[in-house]
């Protein structure tokens, strides 16, 4: 069965520093996506970045960038220019591609404080 | 931001009464699906559709039942509802089978 891994439950970043997020996952399927959701305080989840495993290049969006590493089952994010708004609870999912349903699979979450 | 309603809201109930959660949707997406959100479980999939009268069950299903008559609207019903399934509860909408999944925001229920 796939897994998502996220090994840090809290982070804390200065404002306008850089944070990186980490995120590690399971599985024996060479077509998936991965996604970066951000849920704040409100509970609204919020997509931040969208990863194709069959993509060799990292995804980036804004200030919003991953570390893609396939063969390691690593999928970080990094946050640059960190913003009092940037605060939340950011959760790393898996879905594969050509399953029989399309259902994503989250890990636990990482709680990001950032200090101004 | 998708078109993306959730009602209620909030909502507490006894154990052992049913309850129905709404999703609602103004996008003409074919898929939606219903999670629950549980401290140090992520989310996790109970039901999801692929077209009006078409569902089936995620990893979670025990207990929830779905329905959905108009591509518009998915219901989650907990026919007897029970104090583990005191959650906050999302749908989620994708055009199609691998597109990005948007979320609503949430029902947050609590089953006394």
């Amino acid at each position: 069965a796939q897994t998502v891994t996220q090994s840090q439950p809290e982070m804390s970043v200065q404002e306008a520093e850089t944070v990186t997020l980490s995120c590690t996952y399971d599985t024996s399927e060479s077509d998936y996506y991965l996604f970066w959701y951000k849920q704040p305080p409100s509970r609204q989840m919020i997509l931040v970045i969208r990863q194709e495993a069959y993509k060799q290049q990292n995804a980036t969006e804004n200030r919003f960038s991953v570390n893609f590493q396939k063969a390691a089952k690593s999928f970080s994010l990094k946050i640059s220019d960190s913003q009092l708004g940037d605060a939340a609870m950011y959760f790393c999912a898996y879905t594969r591609i050509g399953g029989a349903t399309n259902k994503l699979i989250f890990g636990t979450g990482t709680l990001l404080a950032v200090q101004p | 931001d998708a078109g993306i309603t959730q009602s209620p809201r909030h909502k507490v109930t006894e154990t052992g009464t049913p309850v129905t959660l709404r999703c609602h949707q103004t996008e003409n997406h074919r898929y939606m699906y219903w999670y629950r959100q549980d401290p140090g479980h992520g989310l996790r999939l109970i039901h999801y559709s692929y077209g009006v009268k078409d569902t089936d069950k995620g990893e979670v299903s025990d207990g929830y039942s779905v329905s959905r008559s108009k591509t518009e609207d998915f219901l989650l019903t907990l026919e007897s509802a029970t104090s583990s399934q005191t959650s906050v509860y999302f749908c989620a909408i994708s055009a199609s089978r691998w597109e990005t999944q948007y979320f609503g925001p949430g029902t947050r229920l609590l089953v006394l």
